[in-house]
């Protein structure tokens, strides 16, 4: 049963401390997208890779904030330091790729993220 | 504009049919799709539809496709208490020659009993 893991569920921390969010796709997919959700703003789309490189991270506070993926079974979101405006539940998400075709992105369960 | 647009919230009674409506901005989009968030849950795709169609039926499930007007719809008959969720409508976008999907707000399904 092939899913999309992602590490920790949940995290509290406190103002100032980092944060590293992991995700684990499903192997043989080559994009890798990031999301947040709150209740404000709905489900954004805070960067996404294909073939572990990235594509996208305009929808990143990039002073802060960074990802990565140092393989392809590994992706890493990265808040330094984290602010309380960064609670939220960050979702991963990975997908074949297809380019153009149906592209089916599957979600992993979520890190719920609460910086006090 | 930029944004899917849905409603925030429905409420349906139990063995109704509900039906969510989504409008979207990408003429050009290639599919378009509706994911399913039940609480404490990622995302989970329920269907989708080629652009080229104007409509889908699965099971309980009737996807609508005016491309004229922009508008995605949802129904889902004989509506039950596992339909409570959150619904997403979802259009790709080719963004730099890469296909990225734009949410919608999202639906809030409430079944009442």
């Amino acid at each position: 049963d092939a899913r999309v893991t992602q590490t920790p569920r949940d995290k509290v921390t406190e103002m100032g401390q980092e944060v590293t969010m992991r995700c684990q796709p499903i192997l043989g997919h080559n994009t890798v997208f990031w999301y947040r959700q709150t209740m404000m703003q709905g489900l954004e789309l805070l960067a996404y890779f294909r073939n572990r490189a990235p594509l996208d991270d305009s929808g990143m506070p990039k002073d802060r904030f960074s990802a990565e993926m140092p393989d392809a079974t590994l992706a890493t979101l990265k808040i330094q330091p984290s602010e309380p405006r960064d609670s939220a539940v960050y979702f991963c998400a990975s997908g074949l790729g297809s380019g153009g075709g149906l592209d089916t992105q599957y979600f992993g369960p979520g890190t719920r993220l609460t910086v006090l | 504009g930029e944004d899917v647009e849905q409603s925030l919230f429905l409420s349906v009674r139990e063995g109704d049919s509900s039906v969510i409506n989504c409008t979207y901005t990408d003429s050009s989009s290639t599919y378009l799709y509706w994911y399913k968030q039940e609480p404490g849950a990622g995302l989970q795709l329920l269907t989708y539809i080629f652009s080229n169609m104007d409509m889908k039926q699965d099971q309980r499930l009737t996807v609508l496709l005016n491309k004229k007007d922009k508008h995605l719809s949802l129904r889902i008959a004989d509506t039950q208490t596992g339909d409570s969720a959150i619904y997403f409508c979802a259009e790709s976008r080719r963004d730099f020659g890469n296909e990225k999907l734009t949410f919608g707000t999202g639906t809030r399904l409430t079944i009442i009993p």
